[in-house]
């Protein structure tokens, strides 16, 4: 069965400053997608980035990147000059066959002016 | 266009009650998914319909939760009788298809109470 850990139940991050998330995953699968999505207080699940197992480049949606090191299972979010829109939970998630999702706990985020 | 719509958007009941949650997925896509959050987790997906048909209710506690999607559109997830472990936020979730890989749009979600 597939899992995803997130170790980070919260972070912190000075407006405008980087913020890296982490995120692991086991699965068995050869080919698969990654994302992650942000949750704020509103509760309504926005897709932030995707990653496809199968491609080496690492993902980019304007300040948020990914570091996906397949062999190790990692998939890391990286969020640049950080802005108070950006504090929410944050879900790291695994899409399986039949485009079923498997997320992880979360991380909340707090971005501080 | 418009969004996952979902209702009502809280509900608070006495264990032992029923309740029921209603999702309208975005129009013309043909999988709607129902997930449990746990206040502390991440989402874990319930049921997943293909048009009017399961596709996969694995993790649906069969005695008590129940779903359809009579039409292939609108669906409900009931809860009788709930116990206080069901306290959580019902997210629905549709997407075009299953193949491949399709986005999961998610709706506002309804946050259940039970006391």
């Amino acid at each position: 069965a597939q899992t995803v850990t997130q170790s980070q139940p919260e972070m912190s991050v000075q407006e405008a400053e980087t913020v890296t998330l982490s995120c692991t995953y086991d699965t068995s699968e050869s080919n698969y997608y990654l994302f992650w999505y942000k949750q704020p207080p509103s509760r309504q699940m926005i897709l932030v980035i995707r990653q496809e197992a199968y491609k080496q480049q690492n993902a980019t949606e304007n300040r948020f990147s990914v570091n996906f090191q397949k062999a190790a299972k990692s998939f890391s979010l990286k969020i640049s000059d950080s802005q108070l829109g950006d504090t929410a939970m944050y879900f790291c998630a695994f899409m399986r066959v039949g485009n079923k999702l498997v997320f992880g706990a979360g991380t909340i985020l707090r971005v501080k002016s | 266009e418009a969004g996952v719509a979902q209702s009502p958007r809280y509900k608070i009941i006495e264990k032992r009650q029923s309740v029921a949650f209603w999702c309208n997925p975005i129009s013309g896509h043909a999988t709607l998914y129902w997930y449990q959050q746990i206040l502390g987790q991440g989402p874990k997906l319930l049921i997943q319909f293909q048009n009017n048909g399961v596709v996969d209710d694995s993790q649906l506690p069969k005695d008590r939760f129940s779903a359809e999607r009579l039409k292939g559109v609108d669906s409900t997830l009931k809860i009788q009788p709930a116990k206080l472990e069901d306290s959580a936020v019902y997210l629905c979730a549709s997407s075009l298809g299953v193949r491949g890989y399709n986005e999961q749009f998610f709706g506002p979600g309804t946050r259940l109470t039970v006391l």
